[in-house]
């Protein structure tokens, strides 16, 4: 099946500083990647998506960028703000892993000010 | 619209209990999913009901069950807890599922903390 695998666990960075964090995944069938960002105590939720035919999506302070030949993707926060400080989850799906979302790790990100 | 309702959202059971976890979405979604978040361990699938009346194992299904009551709600059923399934449980739906569709986002509920003594 799908594995994932999201980097850094953890990442610490200033205010107004950039965060990327990095996914793999291993099924060459995966079409559709979502970003899911998750406050303390709360359920996940989506901040960002990408399929297959695109290389690059970007919405105001946050880009994903898809390297489908290396099976790579990236998740890019720009001009970073406390209120960004959460945990982030990459996942891809494909027909191969019956369209269920395969999630990484997560990535604890913590802006100071 | 109050999006995905879970209930309860904290619960302690005894090693042998069981207990059912309810969980409504109002959004007419057709696929809904049970995942369960460990530590570390990121989200994974327990089970999922791709449209009213159909019922998928995921992941990690042991020890439990699920039932597709309407298109609303989706209920995790656990037999007899064990310690192992100590964890937060989400529930979540999205509009479909599938290669064609524009609709796989999922939207997550609130989460349930289950603590198995």
């Amino acid at each position: 099946g799908e594995n994932v695998e999201q980097h850094p666990s953890t990442l610490s960075v200033q205010e107004g500083d950039s965060a990327v964090i990095k996914c793999t995944y291993s099924d060459s069938a995966s079409n559709y990647f979502p970003w899911y960002k998750q406050e303390l105590g709360k359920g996940p939720q989506l901040i960002i998506d990408i399929r297959s035919n695109v290389g690059e999506k970007k919405d105001q302070r946050i880009a994903v960028t898809l390297n489908k030949t290396a099976k790579h993707f990236s998740l890019h926060i720009t001009e970073t703000q406390p209120e960004d400080s959460a945990v982030y989850f990459c996942a891809a799906t494909g027909s191969n892993s019956g369209y269920a979302l395969n999630f990484g790790k997560g990535t604890s990100l913590l802006v100071t000010p | 619209n109050a999006g995905v309702t879970q209930t309860p959202k904290f619960q302690v059971l005894k090693t042998g209990q069981s207990m059912t976890l309810q969980c409504a979405q109002d959004m007419n979604h057709n696929s809904m999913y049970w995942y369960r978040q460990d530590p570390g361990m990121g989200l994974r699938l327990i089970y999922y009901s791709a449209s009213e009346g159909t019922t998928d194992k995921g992941e990690v299904p042991n020890g439990y069950n699920v039932s597709r009551l309407n298109k609303r709600e989706f209920s995790l059923r656990l037999e007899s807890a064990a310690p192992s399934q100590t964890s937060v449980y989400f529930c979540a739906s999205s509009r479909d599922r599938g290669r064609s569709s524009s609709y796989n986002e999922q939207f997550f509920g609130p989460g349930t903390r289950l603590t198995v003594l």
